[in-house]
């Protein structure tokens, strides 16, 4: 059992080109996140998915996309990179809404944008 | 709105000293609060959570937390410190309720220091 599981784990970026983090989880969970960490300020949600085909905005969507095509994949898209896209990403997934539930997270992809 | 703060970027002990990282919180509605951990190039992983069951929580690695709603806060305890506690942690917020999804807001972290 994976888990969540995140590629690459370390990508470096020219400003503009364009790339997708993979997300996949094995646990067939419904709910799906993508945060960024960056230094002294935590992690902000930039995507989620309550299942296929239905995603939403979290906090800080600009500059990313996402799809949910398959219950176990959840990429984040970003389309023109841009120096503050630099960050250290993680995935996570849940079953359900109950706090029994525990969100699972991926072991990260630190991306750099030069 | 919900909103985390967690008081001191850094916090250093020494090893058998009592550990105390703070967390307040703001919710306007019941709170449901969580204690993360994250070891150098690791993912986060669940400490402990308070989902209005006890107030005093105990979780893993001997941490525990007190939900005190009338100080709103949520702060991270642990009696005597070991080498292997040093780590980032991450206090954080989720409303009860389905039209949340789960969505958690996450405090700034803090950075937990050991020493011999």
């Amino acid at each position: 059992n994976a888990g969540v599981t995140q590629t690459p784990k370390f990508r470096i970026l020219k400003i503009g080109q364009s790339m997708t983090l993979q997300c996949t989880q094995d646990m067939n969970h419904n709910y799906m996140y993508w945060y960024r960490q960056d230094p002294g300020m935590g992690l902000k949600l930039i995507y989620y998915s309550v299942g296929a085909g239905i995603t939403d905005k979290g906090e800080v969507p600009n500059g990313y996309n996402v799809s949910r095509s398959t219950t176990e994949d959840f990429p984040l898209r970003l389309e023109l990179a841009a120096p503050s896209q630099t960050s250290v990403y993680f995935c996570a997934s849940r079953q359900g809404l109950s706090w029994a539930n525990v969100l699972t997270f991926g072991a990260g992809s630190r991306l750099t944008v030069l | 709105a919900q909103s985390v703060t967690q008081l001191g970027s850094h916090v250093s002990v020494s090893e058998g000293a009592l550990v105390l990282l703070r967390c307040n919180y703001s919710s306007s509605v019941p709170p449901y609060l969580f204690w993360y951990v994250q070891y150098p190039n690791q993912g986060l992983q669940l400490l402990l959570k308070y989902t209005s069951a006890a107030t005093l929580v105990k979780g893993i690695n001997g941490f525990e937390a007190e939900f005190k709603k009338s100080e709103t806060s949520f702060h991270l305890t642990k009696p005597s410190a070991h080498m292997s506690d040093a780590a980032e942690y991450f206090c954080a917020v989720s409303e009860a309720g389905g039209t949340s999804y789960g969505k958690l807001t996450f405090g700034q972290g803090t950075i937990l220091t050991v020493h011999p």
